[in-house]
């Protein structure tokens, strides 16, 4: 079945550090995949997404790419803010008929000043 | 403004006394499904919703019963709660078009069974 792993948290880094939250995935056919985000006491927003190989998923700094190769969809950005400290979490979709999001565990993610 | 609300946002209640979330979303979509969220788990899925009158399960049906008689309306409902169903549930929305769009979620319903 199809699964996705994401580094542990949590991850604590300074202000205008670079960030990268690992993610590989096991699926069948071509997944898409999805960066969610989901901050203090809300729901989870989609960050970025990425439909087919060599894509490059791109929002507010955050990036991602498809690869194939290495079945991952590392998430990074050159320099966060206090303002990204959150729950990020990695997820694919391959059921066509049901669009189930398989999610990984979620990462923490804590920006101090 | 495009959103999916849940009612109630936070529940406390006693083993097997029945109870239901509610989910609305005005975005007029088809696809509608319920997660739940734990701790180093992440978000599992307990049903979807294809359209009005399809249902089926997720990964974790047990234990709940859903409904989708109106588009925008996708109850879940737990008919004897139990501890194990203490849990961060989240309804979320999204078009047909297959997989690879965006899915939108609710803001969370914080149940604790005792």
């Amino acid at each position: 079945g199809n699964s996705v792993t994401q580094m542990e948290g949590p991850v604590t880094l300074s202000e205008e550090a670079f960030l990268t939250i690992n993610c590989t995935y096991t699926a069948t056919g071509y997944p898409s995949l999805f960066w969610y985000v989901q901050y203090p006491g809300e729901g989870l927003q989609l960050l970025l997404k990425a439909t087919k190989a060599d894509d490059k998923g791109s929002n507010k700094g955050f990036e991602a790419t498809y690869r194939k190769e290495t079945t991952s969809f590392h998430l990074e950005k050159g320099s966060v803010q206090v303002s990204d400290s959150a729950v990020y979490f990695c997820a694919l979709s391959s059921d066509f008929g049901n669009e189930k999001l398989t999610f990984g565990t979620g990462t923490r993610l804590t920006i101090i000043p | 403004e495009a959103q999916v609300t849940q009612n109630p946002r936070y529940l406390i209640t006693v083993t097997g006394k029945k109870l239901t979330v509610t989910c609305s979303q005005n975005m007029n979509h088809e696809y509608m499904s319920w997660y739940r969220q734990d701790p180093g788990l992440g978000l599992r899925q307990i049903y979807y919703s294809m359209n009005v009158e399809v249902t089926d399960k997720g990964d974790v049906p047990e234990g709940y019963k859903v409904s989708r008689k109106e588009k925008r309306n996708f109850p879940l409902i737990l008919e004897s709660p139990s501890p194990n169903q203490t849990s961060l549930y989240f309804c979320a929305s999204g078009p047909p078009q297959g997989f690879g769009e965006t899915q939108y979620f609710g803001p969370g319903t914080r149940l604790l069974v005792l």
